[in-house]
This record gives structure tokens, C-alpha cells and sequence, in this order.
């Protein structure tokens, strides 16, 4: 099993519409949780960071952490076609552990 | 967010020779720097950790003598692909995490170097 399970997509949406990405994981040591969207060809870039458990919102995004369940969500509400592009979770433990991360889900949202 | 500069965006280099790509950060000071890989349509592999003034800490099956890497000062670091080879053509990546302050915990990424080995 790997450490970090995201599905890949591709996800389609109309725009508007509220998108719903998560990830879960397995490894209980993880306590820093984010949320990345990377354009093709480009780097990651942050969108969402949340230590251990809770929600955290900023502006259109929500991010959700469930450490009991071991599963984090980022919503995303009023959907724009600018928002097309893959969505990585990211983890780590304490200290200065490097990114564990999931594969990414490929979202596409429709004008 | 914090800003990580890394250069260059891409690069083509012939078998054989060695590629150096930089990683900045530009304002804040990087404690950890970390260097990942990517292949196409996969996600981020880290590949090794280091901390400035230290030797870099490395992955399981990534090879330190091919990949070195150097983190000199608290706003730089560099790794360099010695003896490249088509297998090493990837999107490599480095992101930057700071002890306090701006940067802290969080780890920013910068643009990516898509490097192509003929």
C-alpha cells in the first residue's frame, strides 16, 4: 500500500460547481498536510497548508484535515475554467521531513 | 508566499556531461532545502534533503555520487547531474522550507527545471 492514495482523474466539472478533491494516507506520523496545484510544465505551487487536524479556508478553497480517518479534502467552490490543473496532496511528519506526496488529480472544469 | 528562484527552466546537455541547476531562495532564508524528481504524468519523487553547512541526506536508490548536491548558504543550493544520460531526462524540482519565520514549515517550490539528455 502506498503511503499516500489520490486518484488520479481525470475529474470533470461544469463551471460553478463545487470540486471536491481528497487523499487519504497511512502513515499516522504525518502532521502537516498541503495542498499544491501544478500547471504542465511548471512547478508546484502552494495553495493550502494545515498542521494536524481541522478546516482551514481561503477565499474559494476550504481544506479539511481528518487525522482519525487519515483523509484530507480540499473543496474548491465556484469552479472557473482557470482553475484546470492537477492538484497534488502533500505530507509530512515533524522536523524537516521532506514531501510525501499523492500522484496528483487531473481536474478539468468546463466553460 | 515565499518566493524560490530555480534556474534554468530547461536545459539539453549530450550524454556525458554534467548539468548544474540552482535553487534560491529569495526571501527567506532556506534551512532545508529538498530536491525532487518528476516523470511525466507522475507525481513528485523526493530524491534527497539537505541542510545548509551539511552533507545532503539521500533517498533510497538515488545515486549521491551522480546527483550532488551542495547547499552552501541559507539561500542557495545546487545539484548537480554528473555523466548524464537520456534515463536522467526529468522534470526536476526544488523547494525550499525556512526554520522561523517566512517560509516556516511550509515548503515553496520553485518553477522547475525540465532537463532533456540527448
Amino acid at each position: 500500500q502506498k503511503e499516500v492514495e489520490q486518484d488520479p482523474g481525470p475529474l470533470s466539472v461544469p463551471e460553478g460547481a463545487i470540486v471536491s478533491l481528497n487523499c487519504t494516507y497511512s502513515n499516522s506520523a504525518f502532521q502537516y498536510f498541503m495542498w499544491y496545484r501544478q500547471y504542465s510544465r511548471k512547478g508546484p505551487e502552494l495553495l493550502m497548508y494545515t498542521y494536524s487536524s481541522g478546516n482551514k479556508e481561503d477565499g474559494r478553497f476550504t481544506a479539511q484535515v481528518d487525522k482519525s480517518s487519515k483523509y484530507i479534502s480540499l473543496f474548491i467552490r465556484d469552479s472557473q475554467p482557470s482553475d484546470s490543473a492537477t492538484y497534488l496532496c502533500a505530507m509530512r511528519g515533524g522536523g524537516a521531513d521532506g514531501l510525501t506526496f499523492g500522484k496528483g488529480t487531473h481536474l478539468i472544469i468546463q466553460p | 508566499g515565499a518566493v524560490v528562484s530555480q534556474h534554468p527552466s530547461w536545459v539539453i546537455c549530450k550524454s556525458g556531461t554534467s548539468v548544474k541547476i540552482e535553487c534560491r531562495s529569495l526571501d527567506f532564508q532556506a534551512t532545508t532545502m529538498f530536491w525532487y524528481r518528476q516523470f511525466p504524468k507522475q507525481s513528485l519523487m523526493l530524491m534527497a534533503t539537505s541542510n545548509e553547512g551539511s552533507k545532503a541526506t539521500y533517498e533510497q536508490g538515488v545515486e549521491k555520487d551522480k546527483f550532488l548536491i551542495n547547499h552552501a548558504s541559507l539561500t542557495l543550493s545546487t545539484l548537480t547531474v554528473t555523466s548524464a544520460h537520456p534515463e536522467d531526462s526529468s522534470f526536476y524540482i526544488c523547494s525550499a522550507s525556512g526554520g522561523g519565520g517566512r517560509g516556516s514549515g511550509e515548503a515553496f517550490f520553485g518553477q522547475g527545471t525540465r532537463l532533456t539528455v540527448v
